[in-house]
């Protein structure tokens, strides 16, 4: 069955850089993208950016460029999101979701990292 | 970026009740809609892709419907696990995807 396991909860100054990760199972790693998602607390839905498992390749939502890494590690199907210059308003749980196979929406999701900045 | 509007914020219906939710695209999206559902504490459960398409798994009670720029989700027969929160999201502007802000449905 298709797992998406993301890293544990961080706790960060503001300043600071912080780093997710998402370990896939359960399906080909490089044959679907991955997304990633945040939520503040008690708010809607902020997709992120997108990265080609597969490639490398990697887009991002115009108010995180320059401030979002995202890399991949094929060899163990893990998705890393970097975030830097980390402020109070980047408080949120990040999540990682799949691509679905049909191109719409996102089918699979992990289960959420909360980051803290404080 | 596409904007997109869910109506209403938040509503309360019983069980057994019919609930309609719409969301409204700021421009033309086709069909390129999808609807999640969101409990607390919980990541979001992909419902409806192409506006109209069940995701497997999804009771058949939950149906989308709508193009272009007005789409609705339906619920017939809502039942207890039904309460919760839920999200469009417009999938035509890529790499844009935007959410709606969400319709929270609690227990009347």
């Amino acid at each position: 069955q298709v797992q998406l396991v993301q890293s544990g909860a961080e706790v960060k100054k503001p300043g600071a850089s912080v780093k997710v990760s998402c370990k896939a199972s359960g399906y080909t790693f490089t044959r679907y993208y991955m997304h990633w998602v945040r939520q503040a607390p008690g708010q809607g839905l902020e997709w992120m950016a997108i990265i080609n498992p597969s490639g490398g390749s990697t887009s991002f939502a115009q108010k995180f460029q320059g401030r979002v890494t995202m890399t991949r590690d094929t060899s163990t199907s893990t998705v890393y999101m970097e975030l830097n210059s980390l402020r109070s308003e980047d408080a949120a749980v990040y999540y990682c979701a799949r691509a679905s196979p049909e191109g719409h929406g996102f089918d699979y999701w992990g289960q959420g990292t909360l980051v803290t900045v404080s | 970026d596409i904007q997109m509007t869910q109506s209403p914020s938040s509503l309360s219906a019983s069980v057994g009740d019919r609930v309609t939710i719409t969301c409204r695209a700021s421009q033309s999206i086709s069909s390129y809609l999808n609807w999640y559902q969101q409990k607390p504490g919980k990541a979001p459960k992909l419902l409806i892709f192409a506006a109209s398409s069940l995701q497997s798994g999804v009771p058949s009670r939950f149906s989308g419907s709508g193009s272009v720029t007005e789409f609705t989700l339906t619920i017939n027969s809502l039942q207890p696990e039904d309460f919760a929160t839920y999200y469009c999201q417009q999938s035509y502007s890529t790499p844009a995807w935007t959410f709606g802000q969400g319709t929270k449905v609690e227990i009347k």
